[in-house]
């Protein structure tokens, strides 16, 4: 059964990077019939795509978000990572990653268990 | 980019009734729309894709329909545990913009 885990400091300074990883278990990053995507949704508030990637390094990102957002994947640990640059008190938010089923567009099937991350001095 | 705006806001309703929640986008999305359920303090789940394909495991009281612009969510016969926000989502193209939820409560 596929399970994705996020992992990565809880307490990030404003004006730093947040830095993510989402370990995938149960099956293969490398599949040609899935993206893996990062969301986020800020306390009481509602969801928000951050961007997407193929193994093959392919992403896309929001544009609200792309100018301060890198997605990358390491194959060989099963893993892919968000970083946010220049965060601020808006990006308190949980985040989760997820898997993107090709079909032929993206949609979310699987989903962490998210972490939360709160932008504080 | 496209819009996507769901009505209501919120409902309650009881056990047994049928729900419908609506989702419209700005402009045509073809039937590219997914629907989520989240529970109070969980994880969203996907319970609807292609507009009106169930996800497996999802009970048949949940439905979609809808194309182009005007998307619906059915359940037809509410239940305690189906207590939750659900949005709906675009993914015809990035970025993959979810409604703002609809939250459902037991009346």
């Amino acid at each position: 059964q596929l399970q994705l885990q996020e992992s990565g400091p809880g307490l990030v300074k404003p004006s730093e990077t947040l830095s993510l990883t989402c370990t995938v278990s149960g099956g293969s990053i490398s599949s040609s019939s899935y993206y893996w995507g990062w969301i986020r949704q800020p306390p009481g508030k509602g969801l928000e795509w951050i961007g997407s990637i193929f193994y093959s390094g392919s992403t896309y990102y929001n544009p609200s978000l792309k100018s301060r957002v890198t997605i990358s994947v390491d194959t060989s640990k099963n893993q892919f990572s968000l970083k946010l640059s220049s965060v601020t008190a808006a990006d308190t938010a949980v985040y989760y990653c997820a898997r993107l089923v090709i079909d032929p567009n993206y949609y979310m099937d699987v989903w962490g268990k998210g972490t939360t991350v709160t932008v504080s001095s | 980019d496209i819009q996507m705006t769901q009505s209501p806001s919120s409902l309650s309703a009881s056990v047994g009734d049928r729900v419908t929640i609506t989702c419209r986008a700005s402009q045509g999305i073809s039937n590219y729309l997914a629907w989520y359920q989240q529970k109070p303090g969980k994880v969203p789940k996907l319970l609807i894709y292609a507009a009106s394909t169930l996800q497996s495991g999802v009970p048949s009281r949940f439905g979609g329909s809808g194309s182009g612009t005007d998307f619906t969510l059915t359940i037809s016969s509410l239940q305690p545990e189906d207590v939750a926000t659900y949005y709906c989502q675009k993914y015809n193209s990035a970025p993959q913009t979810f409604g703002q939820g609809t939250k459902v409560e037991i009346k």
